[in-house]
């Protein structure tokens, strides 16, 4: 079965201060992982698509990397605005249709 | 380009109501897909819409259901509405590609926050 899980739930930082964001995955034939910010009573916005273990992308202050069975998401010199739910998943198709599973995200909260 | 647009923003319903939410998906998308939310959790995939016809489903009973418009747009309705029904509905809009394959390129409206009470 299908399984995205992240963590911590929660994370708490000082402005500046670097930390990583863990998501692991257990999927047959992984057809990418996915990376979302969502910020309260707001949708999901993309961030980054990784599909190969060993690959990295950089957006601004956040990096993802991707293994084999786990991805991580870094955050370096963190920002009060990069405040928000950072949540992972992972195409599944055993619905019949090409939907993204969810894992429950991490909700970072970076103070001033 | 215009993004996906979702409506009603909020919505208060009581138990046994039936409710319709409504979407707009993005310029050029061709399939639209619905999750639940639910406080603290994760979206879950509710059904996916593409050339009108539902093309997927996942764990939601039968009283969840859609539709799908020729310019794209769609509708949500969920009958018989239950306390657990509460939730966060977004609404995402991507491009099925010539062959099939999808582009998991999701763009997701900001959600109808529905409670039922």
């Amino acid at each position: 079965e299908d399984q995205v899980t992240q963590s911590p739930e929660a994370l708490r930082l000082q402005e500046g201060e670097s930390s990583s964001l863990n998501c692991s995955y257990t999927v047959s034939g992984l057809r990418g992982l996915f990376w979302y910010r969502q910020d309260p009573g707001k949708g999901p916005e993309f961030l980054f698509t990784l599909y190969s273990a060993g690959e990295e992308k950089e957006k601004e202050r956040l990096k993802a990397t991707l293994t084999k069975k786990e991805s991580f998401l870094h955050i370096t010199a963190p920002k009060p605005e990069d405040s928000a739910t950072y949540l992972c998943a992972v195409p599944v198709a055993q619905t019949g249709a090409n939907n993204l599973f969810f894992g429950t995200g991490t909700r970072l909260t970076v103070i001033p | 380009e215009t993004g996906v647009t979702q409506s009603p923003t909020h919505l208060i319903k009581t138990r046994g109501q039936q409710v319709t939410l409504r979407c707009s998906s993005q310029s050029g998308h061709n399939t639209v897909s619905w999750y639940q939310q639910a406080l603290g959790q994760g979206p879950q995939f509710i059904f996916q819409y593409y050339r009108e016809e539902e093309n997927g489903r996942g764990n939601f009973p039968p009283r969840f259901s859609g539709l799908q418009f020729p310019n794209y747009s769609s509708e949500l309705n969920v009958n018989a509405l239950e306390l657990d029904d509460s939730a966060l509905y977004l609404c995402a809009s991507s491009q099925k590609r010539t062959g099939g394959s999808l582009s998991y390129g999701y763009t997701f409206g900001s959600g109808t926050r529905l409670t039922v009470v």
